[in-house]
């Protein structure tokens, strides 16, 4: 049973680029999550999906934008790209129900940005 | 806004002792979900334990207990029978019922010496 996969594992950009991050969550989830993790701090919530949708957002600006496939994979794309853009990108899956669903998290992706 | 405060950057036990991680946390809200994750070199973050906030019993998972304090916002995480594998960066984390954004706190790094 796969789990949640992220690729690519490491991303070398420069300022003003655009990026392409995926994700394939866990097998029977069909919510994605997606969090920026700068160096030496706690994840941060950047948006949420289900059903191909953006269900929520935490507050990151419009440069973060996200889709999700009939699959349930997604992507997270970043336009102009800043030096403080560089961290780890987790996406986490779960299951939409009642209840507290847990999220499963993927390995991430380094992004750096020079 | 809900914030997560870990006050403990780094913590060291030795291996087969005890060791508590502290968290606090602020909300205005009665019912929520508190979290702990554990974040290996791998990046990978794992759920350790959760609790729901309107359950009085505190949360166990093998060698892993909280002790969640409602009113004083007070969320610890104590490792039993500490492993030389319980070394990671451990998240406490908090997420409001029917809200996806999960606010974490800023880490503790956890050394186990043998």
């Amino acid at each position: 049973d796969a789990g949640v996969t992220q690729s690519p594992t490491h991303l070398i950009k420069t300022r003003g680029q655009q990026v392409t991050l995926r994700c394939s969550p866990k097998s029977g989830h069909d919510t994605v999550s997606w969090y920026q993790q700068a160096l030496g701090q706690g994840p941060q919530f950047i948006f949420q999906y289900y059903e191909e949708e953006e269900r929520q957002r935490g507050n990151f600006p419009d440069r973060f934008s996200g889709h999700q496939f009939p699959n349930y994979s997604s992507e997270l794309n970043v336009n102009a790209l800043l030096l403080g853009d560089s961290a780890l990108y987790l996406c986490a899956s779960s299951h939409t129900g009642p209840g507290n669903q847990p999220q499963h998290f993927g390995d991430g992706t380094r992004l750096s940005i020079l | 806004a809900q914030t997560v405060t870990q006050s403990q950057p780094e913590m060291s036990v030795q291996e087969a002792e005890t060791v508590t991680l502290s968290c606090t946390y602020d909300t205005s809200e009665s019912d929520y979900y508190l979290f702990w994750y554990k974040q290996p070199p791998s990046r990978q973050m794992i759920l350790v334990i959760r609790q729901e906030a309107y359950k009085q019993q505190n949360a166990t998972e093998n060698r892993f207990s909280v002790n969640f304090q409602k009113a004083a916002k007070s969320f610890s995480l104590k490792i039993s029978d500490s492993q030389l594998g319980d070394a990671a960066m451990y998240f406490c984390a908090y997420r409001r019922v029917n809200n996806n954004d999960m606010r974490f706190g800023a880490g503790t790094r956890l050394t186990v010496k043998p």
